[in-house]
């Protein structure tokens, strides 16, 4: 049961390189979110999809582009890497919005120089 | 104002020591409430959720008052596999959780 699984696990880009953030779950959970993460900033939701064929701007969008493929998969991508979206990067998914918490990938270490 | 607040700490305590910290929440509509854990560069993991009347597991016992808004966690016996940056989250009712931005606990042996 491997859950959420994100790929890559760790990459650096350079400024202006873009690049396209893996996430699939295997738990047939409705919704699934973007969130970054910086050191004293805590989670900020980058994007989110309630449900397959929907999605919508969290607290921190500009900059990203996500694209729900399926009811499994919730990509981001990042067209022009900037030095400001060097982040940790966690997809999560969830069964019913956030009724019952949701369960998280392990993470995606972005640097771009 | 943030949705969800916490004391940063670090809490610094001895192996066997209780430690407890709070954290408050600004939307009073909210249903759901929930410890996370996050150790260093890992991804967060539910510890556990909070109910009206208060649940304990194991070792942790969670609390909310919903008249003031807060939460609580109360680690017993501390151990130092419980060191680690502790999230309050709650569900406004909507999607989305709001996290707060953790909790620093550090058992010292």
């Amino acid at each position: 049961n491997a859950g959420v699984t994100q790929t890559p696990k760790f990459q650096v880009l350079k400024t202006g390189q873009s690049m396209t953030l893996q996430c699939a779950q295997d738990m047939n959970h409705n919704s699934m979110y973007w969130y970054r993460q910086d050191p004293g900033m805590g989670l900020r939701l980058i994007y989110y999809s309630a449900s397959e064929g929907t999605t919508d701007k969290g607290e921190v969008p500009n900059g990203y582009n996500v694209s729900r493929l399926n009811k499994r998969e919730f990509s981001l991508r990042l067209e022009s890497a900037a030095p400001s979206q060097t982040s940790v990067y966690f997809c999560a998914s969830s069964e019913a919005g956030g009724a019952y918490g949701y369960t998280f990938g392990s993470g995606t270490r972005l640097t771009v120089v | 104002r943030k949705e969800v607040e916490q004391d940063p700490g670090p809490f610094n305590v001895p192996e066997g020591a209780t430690v407890a910290f709070n954290c408050t929440y600004s939307n009073s509509a909210s249903q759901s409430f929930f410890w996370y854990r996050q150790d260093c560069r890992k991804e967060p993991k539910l510890l556990m959720s909070v109910y009206s009347s208060g649940n304990e597991d194991g070792r942790f016992t969670a609390q909310l008052n919903r008249a003031s808004q807060y939460i609580s966690l109360l680690i017993r016996d501390s151990k130092l596999s419980d060191s680690a940056t502790y999230l309050c989250v709650v569900n406004p009712n909507d999607y989305k959780l709001s996290f707060g931005a953790g909790t620093t606990v550090t058992v010292r042996a």
